[in-house]
């Protein structure tokens, strides 16, 4: 079964600054995607960014991009020029690339604060 | 700009009334899932739907949830009886056909209070 693992809890970091969250996964799996969610305090849940595991390039969305490193099954996402709206949860995702499986598997989350 | 949308966005109840949340995917999507998040268990999937179709509800407490899609419009899932541990928010999420079916987008929840 594929389990993902945040193991920071919280994190916080001063407003410009850079800042990496960190997610590790477990999978026999060749096939998947990965993925960041952001939920603010509004509760909605936002994608940030994706990966496709057969990709070897690190996707980038502006000021996010990750580290996908598959040998190791990390995925950690870097988050540069903090801004106080980046304030929020943010959980990493896996998705089996099996056709017709759909199913996300969630990590705990990792609580992010930005400090003016 | 396209969104999923959830009605109610709060709801508050006493134990025992039925609870009915809806969702609306975004147009043309074809996967409609439903996710309970709370403090203790984080984000869990309670079924998920393609084409309308029930895939995946084992996720579901079968005695007392159900889960259905009556058109392509609309997703339902009902709690009757509710509990106060039914108490969280509940998500709809939807995901497009195509290159990227495997992203979800996520509605903007509905939060259940079960006093």
């Amino acid at each position: 079964a594929q389990t993902v693992t945040q193991s920071q809890p919280e994190m916080s970091v001063q407003e410009a600054e850079t800042v990496t969250l960190s997610c590790t996964y477990d999978t026999s799996e060749n096939n998947y995607y990965l993925f960041w969610y952001k939920q603010p305090p509004s509760r909605q849940m936002i994608l940030v960014i994706r990966q496709e595991a057969y990709k070897q390039q690190n996707a980038t969305e502006n000021r996010f991009s990750v580290n996908f490193q598959k040998a190791a099954k990390s995925f950690s996402l870097k988050i540069s020029d903090s801004q106080l709206g980046d304030t929020a949860m943010y959980f990493c995702a896996f998705m089996r690339g099996a056709s017709g499986t759909y199913k996300y598997i969630f990590g705990t989350g990792t609580r992010l604060k930005v400090l003016a | 700009d396209a969104r999923v949308t959830q009605t109610p966005r709060h709801k508050v109840t006493e134990m025992g009334q039925e609870v009915t949340m809806r969702c609306q995917p975004i147009l043309g999507h074809n996967t409609v899932f439903w996710y309970r998040q709370t403090m203790m268990q984080g984000l869990e999937l309670l079924a998920y739907f393609r084409n309308r179709a029930p895939l995946d509800d084992s996720g579901m407490p079968k005695d007392r949830f159900s889960a259905e899609m009556p058109d392509a419009t609309l997703a339902t899932l009902k709690i009757q009886p509710s509990e106060p541990r039914d108490s969280a928010v509940y998500f709809c999420a939807s995901g497009p056909q195509g290159l990227d079916t495997d992203t979800q987008y996520f509605g903007p929840g509905t939060r259940l209070t079960v006093l």
